[in-house]
């Protein structure tokens, strides 16, 4: 079956300091993959995506590149932020078959001044 | 996040209680989700509606039922709480023409005593 695994958190980071949140995947074929952000008391909302193999999404500094030869789809950024604290979901929907999408666990993020 | 709107936001529930968690979106879209999410578990799937008049269970069904209205409207009934179904609960559906997006609702804090 589907299935996403991200790194356990909290992830706990200076304001300025770089970001990765890792995640990988266990999917047939190539499916679209997505991060998805959740704001303290806020449901969740895409931060970025990406379709097929190579491509990089981005948004509001965070970037991933699919990664098909590893399977992973890993969250970066360069500079956070305070306002960057929140919880961060990796997430797939696979191409055809099953529309339901395959969320991770979550890593909150947790970023001091 | 538009388009979703879920009620009651927040509910406190004796055991053996019944409610039901209402979700509307005005986004015209044909299927629909409810999850609940509990720490360190992340997002779990208990029912979900792939269009209006059909309905089929997710990862963790029990306790729960789920009426699809009409294509706006998909309810989550608890007919008879248990401590056990203390989480937040979130309903959310998909825009199959772009990508997959996945829109959420804010969200409902329920608490069963």
């Amino acid at each position: 079956g589907n299935s996403v695994t991200q790194m356990e958190g909290p992830v706990t980071l200076s304001e300025e300091a770089f970001l990765t949140i890792n995640c990988t995947y266990t999917a047939t074929g190539y499916p679209s993959l997505f991060w998805y952000v959740q704001y303290p008391g806020e449901g969740l909302q895409l931060l970025l995506k990406a379709t097929k193999a190579d491509d990089k999404g981005s948004n509001k500094g965070f970037e991933a590149t699919y990664r098909k030869e590893t399977t992973s789809f890993h969250l970066e950024k360069g500079s956070v932020q305070v306002s960057d604290s929140a919880v961060y979901f990796c997430a797939l929907k696979p191409k055809g078959g099953s529309y339901i999408p395959t969320f991770g666990r979550g890593t909150s993020l947790i970023v001091h001044p | 996040n538009a388009g979703v709107t879920q009620t009651p936001k927040f509910q406190v529930l004796k055991t053996g209680q019944s409610m039901t968690l209402q979700c509307a979106q005005d986004m015209n879209h044909n299927s629909m989700y409810w999850y609940r999410q509990d720490p360190g578990m992340g997002l779990r799937l208990i029912y979900y509606s792939a269009s209006e008049g059909t309905t089929d269970k997710g990862e963790v069904p029990n306790g729960y039922n789920v009426s699809r209205l009409n294509k706006r409207e998909f309810s989550l009934r608890l007919e008879s709480a248990a401590p056990s179904q203390t989480s937040v609960y979130f309903c959310a559906t998909p825009d199959q023409r772009a990508g997959n997006t996945i829109y959420f609702g804010e969200g409902s804090w329920l608490t069963v005593v």
